[in-house]
């Protein structure tokens, strides 16, 4: 069964909307989550690596302003797209992993389309 | 030299044939190895980790050469269900971002076995 849980699946909105997404671990607790950006035919992107209780820290090019990333809990991470444009029409996948080193659990992703 | 490369594919192989995807890694660093596949508009899921001893799993055996910083995934009587993108996944310890470690995607090699 899912090990991480992401909501919604998909989003169609208008230019300048935000848009937050949820990704939630069942049945463990993840001090670390992961978000990743994937564009048709390309690969995963690293965006930003949450971590409960602190700031988020970003990859190289991503925006912490445009993107922000909440920790709040051990089993929730949120991305919010703030002020969204067309060109951030993508698929958002979070990850966690149980432990350090081990493979990652995916969310289902979410498809954000932006109009 | 890009952090992960795979063979750009696509591969078009018949049901039944024995299919091999090669990946290879820049930072010699790199903790842990795994094999993902992806299917279309999905989130991408763990195939197998890959050890140096190399290890099997069914149908699929995956190498790991760390002298060469190479690694690769064999399957064997391939079925239609085998279809999809399959990932090459890199762990390094590395500050990046700030991160302490992160998975490196290859770009994926599509796989399409047709009856």
């Amino acid at each position: 069964g899912a090990v991480v849980s992401q909501h919604p699946s998909w989003v169609i909105c208008k230019s300048g909307t935000s848009v937050k997404i949820e990704c939630r671990s069942l049945d463990f607790q993840a001090t670390t989550m992961f978000w990743y950006r994937q564009f048709p035919k390309q690969s995963l992107m690293l965006m930003a690596t949450s971590n409960e209780g602190s700031k988020a820290t970003y990859e190289q090019g991503v925006e912490k302003d445009k993107f922000l990333i909440n920790h709040a809990s051990l089993t929730l991470s949120t991305l919010t797209v703030t002020s969204a444009h067309p060109e951030d029409s993508s698929f958002y996948i979070c990850s966690a992993s149980l432990i350090r080193d081990s493979p990652l659990h995916f969310g289902n992703g979410t498809r954000l389309t932006v109009t | 030299r890009k952090e992960v490369e795979q063979d750009p594919g696509p591969f078009n192989v018949p049901e039944g044939a024995t299919v091999a995807f090669n990946c290879t890694y820049s930072n010699s660093a790199s903790q842990s190895f795994f094999w993902y596949r992806q299917d279309c508009r999905k989130e991408p899921k763990l195939l197998m980790s890959v050890y140096s001893s190399g290890n099997e799993d069914g149908r699929f055996t995956a190498q790991l050469n760390r002298a060469s910083q190479y690694i690769s995934l064999l399957i064997r009587d391939s079925k239609l269900s085998d279809s999809a993108t399959y990932l090459c996944v890199v762990n390094a310890r590395w500050s990046s971002g700030g991160s302490n470690y992160k998975l490196t995607f290859g770009k994926g090699t599509l796989l399409t076995v047709n009856p």
